[in-house]
């Protein structure tokens, strides 16, 4: 049974575009995250969702809203996609927020043409 | 805000050595130091971590080590395999408590 699901897997698309990916975790955890991977393998996050309200919101252009509709849940959504925003994004969750075991997903690798 | 280093970036050894990555942090504070494991294009995985009120934990060929007073913590595998290639990641919790920082990642390669 997977823990923490990430769609699309893959994401090909035009500079300009308007691109969302959907997270999903069935382990009953409060807090949610959202992660970018660049291809020197650095791991950073973006943000944090503790019981749907925004924790963390790193230094992140404004073009990427995320958005927590339930605990379980927590999309990204990227507008005017940029050549720079090509990347692998990561959803992760935890039980709460900060010093507990991060679950991740997946992984979305997109790619911006 | 929180900083953490972490060394080497690359690190190459024969199965049955062992391997060390140290990584140092900035915030006296940070309390909790995990380390995840990333294979090559799967997802990081946790495969151990320490809290600041003991300075050493083990786990089969696993083992971590945190000297709060230098702030540095270490990850130690000893009879490594070619399985342990990967990416592994130190990381320690920000100032807020609230999130992760991540090292920029030691990439492993045992070879046989």
């Amino acid at each position: 049974d997977t823990a923490v699901s990430q769609t699309p897997k893959y994401l090909v698309t035009q500079m300009g575009n308007d691109k969302s990916i959907k997270c999903e975790q069935n382990l009953g955890h409060d807090t949610m995250y959202w992660y970018k991977q660049d291809s020197k393998k650095f791991l950073k996050i973006m943000f944090s969702y503790n019981n749907k309200e925004l924790i963390i919101n790193e230094t992140v252009p404004n073009r990427f809203s995320p958005k927590s509709p339930d605990k379980a849940h927590l999309n990204l959504h990227i507008n005017s996609l940029e050549l720079g925003d090509s990347a692998v994004y990561f959803c992760a969750s935890s039980q709460g927020p900060g010093a507990d075991e991060q679950f991740f997903g997946p992984g979305t690798r997109l790619t911006v043409l | 805000g929180e900083n953490v280093e972490q060394h080497p970036s690359t690190l190459s050894v024969q199965e049955g050595d062992s391997a060390v990555i140290k990584c140092t942090y900035s915030d006296s504070a940070s309390n909790y130091f995990p380390w995840y494991k990333q294979e090559l294009g799967k997802r990081p995985q946790l495969i151990i971590d320490i809290r600041s009120n003991v300075g050493e934990k083990k786990d089969q060929r696993i083992a971590v080590t945190l000297n709060k007073t230098a702030k540095h913590f270490s990850l130690h595998i000893t009879e490594t395999q070619p399985e342990d290639s990967a990416v592994y990641f130190c990381a320690a919790i920000n100032q807020a408590g609230t999130a992760l920082i991540f090292g920029k990642g030691t990439t492993l390669s045992v070879s046989s």
